[in-house]
């Protein structure tokens, strides 16, 4: 099992759509979760962390189950400018050394 | 506010010669930094981390090297490029928890 998983999409989705993402990761001793959001042929940028007992940031969800080892990212009320690809980050636990998913495509049609 | 510049932004070099990335840190004070290459299409992977001056730890065994002779500067190097160094090059510090935080990234096209 790889370290962190994400299904690459693409997702298509007309504005206004609610959409949902899964990232799992293997490592049980991870403590740090984060989604991290990249435009084509740019650099990753945080969107948000991802706490024990979920977090919400305007239309925007993040969640952590540790019992099953994933996390999720909600959009509500999908936007054209949320075209892109989102990243899923653990940190392995105890370490420096985060592992980054290989990113899960939204494309947001009119 | 902490900021990251990493330079050039676009590189095209020939196949056997040298390279020299650098990025540099500015507004905090012994930061982790990181370097990572995304190749077309793929995932960022990860292949130095450092700690502190003079700490290099390298997370994938290849053709490039890494060096931190100060604080807030972080080099990336290869004596000779391969075409399969090719791919878009980025620093990162991190903040709290190890939030990565990146620079704007380097274009490299090996030919």
């Amino acid at each position: 099992r790889k370290e962190v998983e994400q299904d690459p999409g693409p997702f298509n989705v007309p504005e206004g759509a609610t959409v949902a993402f899964n990232c799992t990761y293997s490592n049980s001793a991870s403590q740090s979760f984060f989604w991290y959001r990249q435009d084509c042929r740019k650099e990753p940028k945080l969107l948000m962390s991802v706490y024990s007992s979920g977090n919400e940031d305007g239309r925007f969800t993040a969640q952590l189950n540790r019992a099953s080892q994933y996390i999720s990212l909600l959009i509500r009320d999908s936007k054209l400018s949320d075209s892109a690809t989102y990243l899923c980050v653990v940190n392995r636990g105890g370490s420096y050394i985060p592992t980054f998913g290989r990113g899960t495509s939204l494309i947001v049609h009119p | 506010s902490q900021t990251i510049h990493q330079w050039p932004a676009t590189l095209v070099q020939p196949v056997g010669s040298p390279l020299s990335l650098e990025c540099t840190v500015e507004g905090t004070s012994n930061p982790n930094l990181y370097w990572y290459r995304q190749a077309a299409g793929r995932g960022l992977q990860l292949l130095f981390y450092s700690v502190g001056i003079g700490q290099i730890s390298s997370e994938v065994p290849q053709n490039l090297s890494a060096s931190r002779p100060q604080d807030r500067q972080f080099i990336l190097s290869s004596k000779k490029l391969l075409l399969s160094d090719s791919g878009f090059y980025l620093c990162a510090w991190a903040g709290p928890q190890e939030t990565q935080y990146f620079g704007p990234g380097t274009r490299l096209l090996v030919l």
